[in-house]
């Protein structure tokens, strides 16, 4: 079956550290998504890719870095210049590469920073 | 900048009643918005879209939503809940030209048995 697999699900962190969060798709969608969703402020987003070898910043860039080398993969690393890291983080991709399509989400990823 | 806006945190109401979650937008130009929902811990599930035509659109699980262009608004409607239909809903707009979403703040529905 087609979809967005996210991993790990959980995961914790030390201070100062960098934590790369996976997110594959096998949808052959070109566009994917990265957002943060904390309590109360619903999801914001970090970095979207529209196609391979090119990324743009959302509204929260800051601290987090991404690549697209395969159409298939969009992984995000949340570096230790990131100062509240502590989230649930989404990954999703377009279903259409028209205007009109919608987002397909995975099941996301839980970072807890100790 | 364009923008949603879910102005209830949660809404209450009993079974076989209906429900409404709000959503209204900012935008320049014909919107392109949509509705998910999620659940506890998981990703958000795609429920219905508006693009053009008509402005009740059905979606998945016997959902619909009506926009009105003259109030800016795009609420989620069932006409009759189920406990099951407890969860978290957004209303979301795609950003004209780019392939910006943006989400709203959620609102959270329970439905009381």
């Amino acid at each position: 079956d087609g979809g967005i697999t996210q991993s790990p699900k959980y995961l914790f962190r030390k201070e100062g550290q960098n934590v790369t969060l996976s997110c594959e798709q096998n949808l052959n969608h070109d566009a994917m998504y990265w957002y943060r969703q904390d309590p109360g402020q619903g999801l914001r987003l970090i970095y979207y890719s529209q196609i391979v070898n090119d990324f743009q910043k959302g509204d929260i860039a800051e601290g987090y870095s991404v690549s697209r080398e395969k159409k298939e993969s969009f992984p995000l690393t949340v570096t230790s210049a990131q100062k509240n890291p502590t989230a649930f983080y989404l990954c999703a991709s377009l279903t259409s590469g028209s205007l009109t399509g919608e987002l397909f989400f995975g099941e996301g990823s839980r970072l807890t920073v100790l | 900048a364009q923008s949603v806006a879910q102005p209830e945190d949660q809404v209450n109401v009993a079974e076989g009643n209906p429900l409404t979650v709000k959503c209204t937008y900012s935008v320049s130009g014909n919107p392109y918005l949509f509705w998910y929902v999620q659940y506890p811990n998981r990703g958000l599930q795609f429920l219905l879209k508006y693009i053009t035509g008509d402005n009740l659109v059905k979606g998945s699980y016997g959902f619909e939503a009506e926009f009105n262009k003259s109030q800016t608004s795009f609420h989620l409607k069932k006409p009759s809940a189920l406990v099951s239909d407890s969860a978290l809903y957004f209303c979301a707009v795609r950003e004209l030209g780019t392939y910006k979403y943006i989400f709203g703040t959620g609102t959270r529905l329970k439905v009381l048995a």
